[in-house]
């Protein structure tokens, strides 16, 4: 079952801009997940950032999480076309179930 | 982080047959993750395999419909059966954390995927 939902389900942009994608969940959890899919193939792990984190950086990525509104966001800074794929959220849910459990995707178009 | 070999990456099968998915990892772990991507979708998870003990599977899942075994902790395959159209999916499969090491705080592995096409 999903876990909740993300949005924008599909985001345009330039190259050089800013991308943002919001996630809801609606567990509680151990850690929050995001991963990149190329064209339908396997998925990338790019970050992940724990219940009692709030913010976390790795290179152009920046993620946030909200438990008190069991939300989480990524931003992308200076989009390249590379960027282009499909993000998903996941959750590691708290109570020892040990899976993930995705969230439905936004897909970023960087055009060039 | 581990490497997963996910074999076929595509097929195309008649309805009505089988298709077995198979996974392997380069390190020992405890529990293999089955997803479906069913096109344009999220990944939904199939089943949890565990070496020695019966899949769990999710609700909506269930063990006729997509048998697996997980004969040692490097390898499991997932078997989708007596196949519909409506089976047409990407098929993937993962482990956590970078194999032997402990813990989802490295991320989840995935294997590329297997798409499957069911005329």
């Amino acid at each position: 079952s999903q876990q909740g939902e993300e949005d924008p389900q599909a985001l345009s942009i330039q190259e050089g801009e800013n991308a943002t994608m919001n996630c809801s969940y609606k567990t509680s959890i151990n850690n929050l997940q995001w991963y990149r899919q190329n064209s339908g193939r396997g998925l990338v792990h790019l970050i992940l950032i724990r219940s009692n984190e709030r913010e976390k950086h790795s290179g152009r990525l920046r993620v946030t999480l909200d438990t008190s509104k069991k939300s989480s966001s990524l931003l992308i800074t200076a989009s390249r076309a590379a960027d282009t794929a499909s993000y998903f959220c996941a959750t590691d849910a708290s109570g020892g179930y040990n899976k993930l459990i995705f969230g439905a995707g936004t897909r970023l178009a960087v055009h060039p | 982080s581990a490497v997963i070999s996910q074999k076929p990456s595509r097929d195309i099968c008649q309805r009505g047959t089988s298709l077995t998915i198979q996974c392997q990892v380069d390190s020992q772990v405890t529990m293999m993750f089955w997803y479906r991507q069913q096109p344009g979708q999220s990944l939904t998870l199939i089943a949890t395999a565990n070496q020695g003990s019966e899949a769990t599977y999710e609700s909506g899942f269930v063990i006729d419909k997509f048998p697996i075994s997980r004969p040692n902790l490097t390898f499991s395959t997932l078997t989708v059966s007596n196949m519909s159209p409506e089976d047409s999916s990407i098929y993937l499969c993962s482990v956590e954390g970078g194999g032997a090491r402990k813990g989802a705080r490295h991320g989840y592995t995935f294997g590329s995927g297997t798409r499957l096409t069911v005329v």
